[in-house]
């Protein structure tokens, strides 16, 4: 089976930089994703990775460790309406073809003015 | 290119009926998974769908069960609905692009079991 961590919640001001940390335990890993989630929307696709490093994407970057199995999304300059959730997803190989994508909880931002 | 469709968006019904959801994938996307997200454990994947085959399924009860058809619409359904089936169920198609697989969701559809 596949265990991901995720903090339930973190609070940022307007403009700084936030971290969101995602810890995983799988066996067949395939590539980690994150998602944003507005309340009361669908996710949508921020990010993926599979090899260890740095992704950048605007505002918004993901890293991979796969041997300490972490990573994190960081948000620059953040806006109020970065307030979301932010989903972590693991894609775990279950056989020739198959894969299934696992999700954390969710970390819930709030940005403050 | 239009976006993941799902209907109906929501839904009101009793314990012990059953229900239907649909979803259609954009455009080119030949696999659709299902998931149920409520507050207390997040979303959950239901199955996945492959040209018209199930190739992957979570941990739910024979209660839920799904097919695909061949122009890749989904459906999924769910009989002798009980409180606890209360959800926003979601819908995602993919697509594999130069290795990497992008899921899309829909934009749900609401169920509320009384």
């Amino acid at each position: 089976g596949q265990n991901i961590d995720q903090p339930t919640e973190m609070t940022a001001t307007e403009g700084a930089i936030v971290q969101i940390n995602c810890t995983y335990q799988t066996s067949g890993f395939n590539g980690l994703f994150w998602y944003q989630q507005h309340a009361g929307e669908a996710p949508t696709f921020l990010s993926y990775n599979v090899l260890d490093g740095l992704e950048e994407k605007g505002r918004f970057s993901s890293f991979l460790s796969r041997s300490k199995g972490y990573s994190y999304l960081l948000l620059k300059e953040l806006q109020m309406k970065d307030s979301a959730s932010y989903l972590c997803a693991v894609r775990d190989r279950r056989g020739a073809g198959s894969y299934q994508l696992t999700f954390g909880k969710g970390t819930k931002l709030s940005v403050i003015p | 290119k239009a976006g993941v469709t799902q209907t109906p968006r929501y839904l009101i019904k009793t314990r012990g009926q059953q229900v239907t959801l649909s979803c259609s994938p954009i455009s080119g996307h030949r696999s659709v998974s299902w998931y149920q997200q409520t507050p207390g454990q997040g979303l959950q994947f239901l199955f996945e769908y492959f040209s018209e085959t199930q190739r992957n399924k979570g941990n739910f009860p024979g209660r839920f069960s799904g097919r695909q058809f061949s122009n890749s619409r989904s459906e999924m359904n769910v009989s002798t609905l009980e409180l606890g089936d209360s959800a926003l169920y979601l819908c995602a198609s993919s697509l594999v692009r130069g290795g990497q697989e992008t899921q899309y969701f829909g934009p749900g559809t609401r169920l509320l079991v009384l």
